[in-house]
């Protein structure tokens, strides 16, 4: 199993452009989540999924949308890119009834 | 909402010592406490977690203990080691949506 892959590493964006984070796990898990980290500081939730199709808002979903239409796939879109959102970007998933997040080896988004 | 303190935020020890780092959290519902690690550029990664039913878990060199009604557990590390060094990042399990709810984080510098 390969577990929690994310793509891309690294991205550099212009300010108001747009992207999407992809995030696929092969775990066969429900639950999925998107967390961002700035410099030196901790994991803040984004958005979460219970299950294909069932999206909500974490800590900080302001700027972003995310889709779940596959159990595997839980996509992150930038639509207008600005300098706040300049962080790691961690996908993160668990099993259904299971507590543990499993993370992906992480995005690194500069935007300028 | 869940909140998560972590102390202290940044903790040096001489290589060989032990190591403590404390959490406390809001929410009285809350049954699931990981510890995660992460090294410098990578993902974070579960090292040791405990249930609401047990009051202490011991794995090797590290141990996590755990008071209910405190509402506070920790994480020891013995027998430090420079490997050791890295940021340690507490949680708290909501039922609702499955969550982690992470605390700040703590720099674990172990010199030798």
């Amino acid at each position: 199993n390969a577990g929690v892959t994310q793509t891309p590493k690294f991205r550099i964006l212009k300010i108001g452009q747009s992207m999407t984070l992809q995030c696929t796990q092969d775990m066969n898990h429900n639950y999925m989540y998107w967390y961002r980290q700035d410099p030196g500081m901790g994991l803040k939730l984004i958005y979460y999924s219970v299950g294909a199709g069932i999206t909500d808002k974490g800590e900080v979903p302001n700027g972003y949308n995310v889709s779940r239409s596959t159990t595997e796939d839980f996509p992150l879109r930038l639509e207008l890119a600005a300098p706040s959102q300049t962080s790691v970007y961690f996908c993160a998933s668990s099993s259904l009834g299971g507590e543990t997040q499993y993370f992906g080896p992480g995005t690194r988004l500069l935007v300028l | 909402g869940e909140n998560v303190e972590q102390h202290p935020s940044t903790l040096s020890v001489q290589e060989g010592d032990s190591a403590v780092i404390k959490c406390t959290y809001s929410d009285s519902a809350s049954n699931y406490f990981p510890w995660y690690k992460q090294e410098l550029g990578k993902r974070p990664q579960l090292i040791i977690d405990i249930r609401s039913n047990v009051g202490e878990k011991k794995d090797q060199r590290i141990a996590v203990t755990l008071n209910k009604t405190a509402k506070h557990f920790s994480l020891h590390i013995t027998e430090t080691q420079p490997e050791d060094s890295a940021v340690y990042f507490c949680a708290a399990h909501m039922e609702y949506g499955n969550k982690l709810v992470f605390g700040a984080g703590t720099i674990l510098r172990v010199k030798s």
